[in-house]
């Protein structure tokens, strides 16, 4: 079975600190997305990671994929308020999910002052 | 400049009464999806379209359909909507089914059903 876990599924953090959350996959891939989303409104997409050990950042976020551990992490630094929001990975199983994302279950994350 | 363009934003209908959403896309991508997203859920992939080939998803209800006249137009119609179907309707698109590029999601349309 085409399975994406996240983990933790909430996460509230005070402002300043650093944490990691964590997307494991079921089987092979090395096609992983990653999405914010802010109550009430859609996705964005914020990383798009495509070969085992790839690594971007955006400012305060950081995404890397390990392939082989069938892992990927996002790593917040010094988290702010803005950084509030709904988080998702994704994954591209490609041609034995018919070439569709799975997406995982969320990590809501609420940063606090 | 928005890229992926729904309409409307939000709808309210009746138990029963059909329904149409519109989706739009300035990108000229060749595939276009309908998401369902319920509250605290992941969104949840109903069908898509790769140019005119239209692919659902086995546990999409039949009440459901899609049109895609053309490259930039896709329509989500639920032709007797449910308690059950009150959600928010994503539409994205992609270049191809096996991208490098991400997913483009349009702003959602929120269904309420009354």
């Amino acid at each position: 079975e085409l399975k994406v876990e996240q983990n933790p599924l909430f996460l509230s953090m005070q402002e300043g600190k650093n944490y990691t959350i964590y997307c494991n996959y079921s089987t092979t891939s090395d096609r992983l997305y990653w999405y914010r989303q802010d109550p009430g409104k859609s996705l964005e997409s914020l990383f798009v990671l495509l070969s085992n050990g790839a690594v971007k950042q955006e400012g305060r976020l950081m995404a890397s994929l390990d392939t082989k551990a069938r892992l990927s992490t996002l790593h917040i630094t010094a988290a702010v308020h803005d950084l509030s929001a709904t988080y998702f990975c994704a994954v591209d199983f490609g041609k034995s999910s018919g070439d569709k994302l799975t997406f995982g279950t969320g990590t809501r994350l609420a940063v606090r002052p | 400049d928005a890229m992926v363009i729904q309409n409307p934003r939000y709808q309210v209908t009746q138990f029963g009464k059909p329904v149409t959403l519109s989706c739009s896309q300035t990108l000229n991508h060749n595939v276009m999806y309908w998401y369902q997203q319920k509250s605290s859920q992941a969104p949840k992939l109903l069908f898509h379209y790769y140019d005119k080939d239209f692919n659902n998803e086995a546990d999409t209800p039949d009440n459901f359909q899609s049109r895609r006249p053309n490259t930039s137009f896709c329509f989500l119609d639920i032709r007797s909507p449910g308690l059950g179907d009150a959600a928010m309707y994503l539409c994205a698109t992609s270049t191809r089914l096996v991208s490098t590029d991400t997913q483009y999601f349009g702003p959602g349309t929120r269904l309420t059903v009354l």
